[in-house]
This record gives C-alpha cells, structure tokens and sequence, in this order.
C-alpha cells in the first residue's frame, strides 16, 4: 500500500522568506500532482509532474520530483500572504488511476 | 466552461437517517471519483467510474454506502443509514480518460448529529 508522508505538516512563515515542503512516498510512482486547498474550498491543481527530474514554476511556487528517491519539493520564493493555504502532494499511476494524497501542509504566511 | 458541480454543499442530518450526494463532472469528462475528505486529512477515494462501469470500489464501504452513475455523465452517492463517523467532506473529481488532471468539484459537507 502507498504511503504518502508531507512535512512539514504545519508552517508559519513570514512574507518574503524562503521554504520547502517536502513528499515522500513508499512505492514506485510515475508521476505525482501538487494540489492547493484554502479553507472551505475545494482542490486547486498547481502541477502534473510526469517524469523523474520534472521540474515546473508558476510564480513564486516550484515543483520537483525525483522518482528514484520517491521525493517531491514544492519550493515557495519570497513567499506573500496569499499563498497561505493547505498544499497537498499526490502520487499517481499511469492515466486515471488512484491518487494517494498526503495528509498536506498547511502554510500560513505571517506579514 | 463549467467545472464539476455538486449538491448540496452543506448537509446535516440525525444518526441513521440516509443522504444523497449529487455529481455533475465537467462536460465530456469520462472518468468520475467520489472522494472523502477528513478534517484536516488528504482525501481518500471512495470509487472511481470509467462511464458507467465502477473500475475501482475496493474503498467504498459496501454495507453503507452505494453509488451510481446510469447515464455515465452525473452521479449519487448515497449513505444509508448514516453514523456520526460519516461526518466529513465528500468530493467529487472528474478527468479525461488517460489525463493526468483530475478536477474537484467545491464538495458537500455532511454534518451527523
């Protein structure tokens, strides 16, 4: 069984710093999806990482993965107030099969 | 376009009474999964349907739960009878066969008194 683990699971952070959230996960996986949830809403699809060494960047938000170290990195730059939501990484198999979803890292960006 | 729509987004109802969740997925959007979400947990899928066919109901606890989706395009999930343990988010996905993005619907918040 896939097992998903995000940490940190909790991060306070203040505007304009640097972090890393990290996803590992126990079983082969040939692609992984980073999602973002802000409080009472649904899932937001940030990035499809489709192969090992996919890297991709949308604004301050960067996403990586490494499937021989089973690892995923969505690095925040210069982080502003609205990036502050819950972000889950998601590993998947090949078309639609399941997603196992960590259970996310919730940020919180402090002015 | 419109995105996945469910209904109703906020539910609440006594122990051992039944519900019914409904799933609209985006147009032309084959595939379609019920997910249940836990308070601050990641969502965990219930069933996933290609059409009409439920490909993978391996998750979805058969004694209380059911699903369907006659048409292959909207979707019910329903609990019966529902316990306290069942309060949690469900929500709804759908994808394009063999596409790499699955799209939530905003869910349906069930509350059990």
């Amino acid at each position: 069984e896939l097992k998903v683990e995000q940490n940190p699971l909790f991060l306070s952070m203040q505007e304009g710093k640097n972090y890393t959230i990290y996803c590992n996960y126990s079983t082969t996986s040939d692609r992984l999806y980073w999602y973002r949830q802000d409080p009472g809403k649904s899932l937001e699809s940030l990035f499809v990482l489709l192969s090992n060494g996919a890297v991709k960047q949308e604004g301050r938000l960067m996403a990586s993965l490494d499937t021989k170290a089973r690892l995923s990195t969505l690095h925040i730059t210069a982080a502003v107030h609205d990036l502050s939501a819950t972000y889950f990484c998601a590993p998947g198999g090949f078309g639609n099969e399941k997603l196992t979803f960590g259970t996310g890292t919730r940020l919180t960006i402090i002015p | 376009e419109a995105g996945v729509v469910q209904s109703p987004r906020y539910k609440i109802i006594e122990k051992k009474q039944p519900v019914a969740f409904w799933c609209n997925p985006i147009s032309g959007h084959n595939t379609l999964y019920w997910y249940l979400q836990n308070l601050g947990q990641g969502p965990e899928l219930l069933i996933r349907y290609e059409n009409e066919e439920a490909v993978d109901d391996s998750q979805l606890p058969k004694d209380r739960f059911s699903a369907e989706r006659l048409k292959g395009v909207d979707s019910t999930l329903k609990i019966q009878p529902a316990e306290l343990g069942d309060s949690a988010v469900y929500l709804c996905a759908s994808s394009l066969v063999g596409a790499d993005e699955q799209f939530f619907g905003p869910g349906t918040r069930l509350t059990v008194l």
